[in-house]
């Protein structure tokens, strides 16, 4: 079984969209996050949410919403897309039981047009 | 937290062990050392993780030096599969905020 699924892995849309990317954990952690890793490679964290409650949130564009139904899950929301927000999309999660050790998903791949 | 420096690339042979190296020279007593690695178009994958003493799991060893100012990864049997970029990252075990560097892009070579 997958630790840290996202979906959809790859989505393509065109300005302007609201598109939505899902993340669900399997493994009892307290805490999620979400990374974006852009063109550059360069793997920065956006948001981190624990027991449902917003930790950490780096400068973000407000058009960018997390929004955590309970532990299990993080989803991203993503209002009026841009072009630059094309990237990789990863959350993550950990769990103060485990060291704070933080295990990630596959990614989603999203693509604006 | 602390940051770390490592090298932006580095060779191996396949079979031969695959030694990372990363400076931390600015750590706190209760940061830890963490590595993680991302196999291209893949989430990045913990590996292992310590505070003072070496550490070995079936992925790899960590040796941190006894000033605790730098450390190295050991991939003691290195395989193609292992072609990927390293991360070093520092950081409290009650912090949850991980920073990624632009780590270290190992290629292994047949």
């Amino acid at each position: 079984d997958t630790a840290v699924s996202q979906t959809p892995k790859y989505l393509v849309t065109q300005m302007g969209n609201d598109k939505s990317i899902k993340c669900e954990q399997n493994l009892g952690h307290d805490t999620m996050y979400w990374y974006k890793q852009d063109s550059k490679k360069f793997l920065k964290i956006m948001f981190s949410y624990n027991n449902k409650e917003l930790i950490i949130n780096e400068t973000v564009p407000n058009r960018f919403s997390p929004k955590s139904p309970d532990k299990a899950h993080l989803n991203l929301h993503i209002n009026s897309l841009e072009l630059g927000d094309s990237a990789v999309y990863f959350c993550a999660s950990s769990s103060w039981d485990s060291g704070n050790t933080i295990y990630f998903g596959e990614g989603s791949w999203l693509t604006v047009v | 937290d602390a940051k770390t420096t490592q090298p932006p690339s580095m060779d191996c042979a396949e079979g031969r062990a695959a030694n990372l190296p990363c400076n931390h020279s600015t750590i706190s007593g209760n940061e830890y050392v963490y590595w993680y690695r991302q196999i291209h178009s893949q989430g990045p994958q913990y590996i292992i993780h310590g505070l003072k003493n070496n550490e070995t799991n079936e992925m790899a060893s960590l040796i941190i030096t006894e000033d605790r100012k730098s450390s190295t990864l050991i991939l003691p049997h290195a395989t193609l599969r292992d072609t990927a970029v390293y991360y070093c990252i520092v950081k409290r075990v009650d912090n949850n905020d991980m920073r990624f560097g632009a780590g270290t892009r190992l290629t292994v070579k047949p």
